[in-house]
């Protein structure tokens, strides 16, 4: 496509279950990052992808939070026994080297119930 | 990592040039400075970047003094449409993890 696709758009869920969002980032942009935003608040970084290997992943708040991106091109983030604390606005956003602009998703709602 | 420093809040009225100031006193050598736009229930958008003195697009222009320690986001004539929050990210050119603060929520009144 020709922006940068999350799917789900919208996801609920129960306290204690296992959640998936993915992110297709534009054909060709090596640099992939995951961000998480809460409401009235600004993007916060989660982890960043250098092709297929996360060159950066010292926003993920803890062992709960994973992202794979096998490929190179799409990524999965991927959240264990979900906490309340973790709905939020999940937004992905890729970008080619050099001084390449990011690229935004809409971004993927997450309700924890 | 550079930290920016921006106004919580503007207002502004139709027509009106809209000057937005971010603080970015330990930015590096190489370092770029970018602005995004956000609306509600939207990704950020890139705006505009620059390095240094003065960029401009379409869109807006962007003031960078010689000590690169601030820049000035400028928004001519702006419409109800620029309601939005406003991000100044400072950064390297390959890749980090580009912090954003809480940015500037302009608001354009009628």
């Amino acid at each position: 496509g020709a922006g940068v696709s999350q799917t789900p758009s919208n996801k609920v869920t129960e306290k204690g279950k296992y959640v998936e969002l993915r992110c297709d980032p534009i054909s060709g942009h090596t640099a992939l990052y995951w961000y998480r935003q809460s409401l009235g608040q600004g993007p916060e970084f989660l982890i960043y992808f250098q092709g297929t290997g996360a060159a950066d992943d010292s926003g993920l708040p803890n062992d709960r939070f994973f992202a794979v991106r096998p490929e190179g091109s799409v990524s999965t983030l991927k959240i264990q026994r979900t906490e309340r604390g973790d709905s939020a606005v999940y937004l992905c956003a890729s970008r080619t080297g050099g001084t390449g602009e990011l690229f935004f998703g809409e971004g993927s709602r997450l309700t924890v119930l | 990592l550079a930290k920016t420093t921006q106004p919580i809040s503007m207002d502004s009225y139709e027509g009106q040039e809209v000057n937005i100031t971010c603080s970015h006193n330990n930015i590096a050598t190489n370092d770029y400075i970018t602005w995004y736009q956000q609306f509600p229930s939207q990704g950020p958008r890139f705006i505009i970047q620059g390095y240094k003195t003065k960029v401009t697009n379409e869109v807006a222009s962007l003031f960078i003094p010689a000590d690169r320690k601030s820049s000035t986001l400028s928004l001519p004539r702006v419409s109800l449409s620029d309601t939005a929050v406003y991000y100044c990210l400072v950064g390297d050119s390959y890749g980090q993890n580009f912090v954003f603060g809480p940015g500037t929520r302009l608001s354009v009144l009628p």
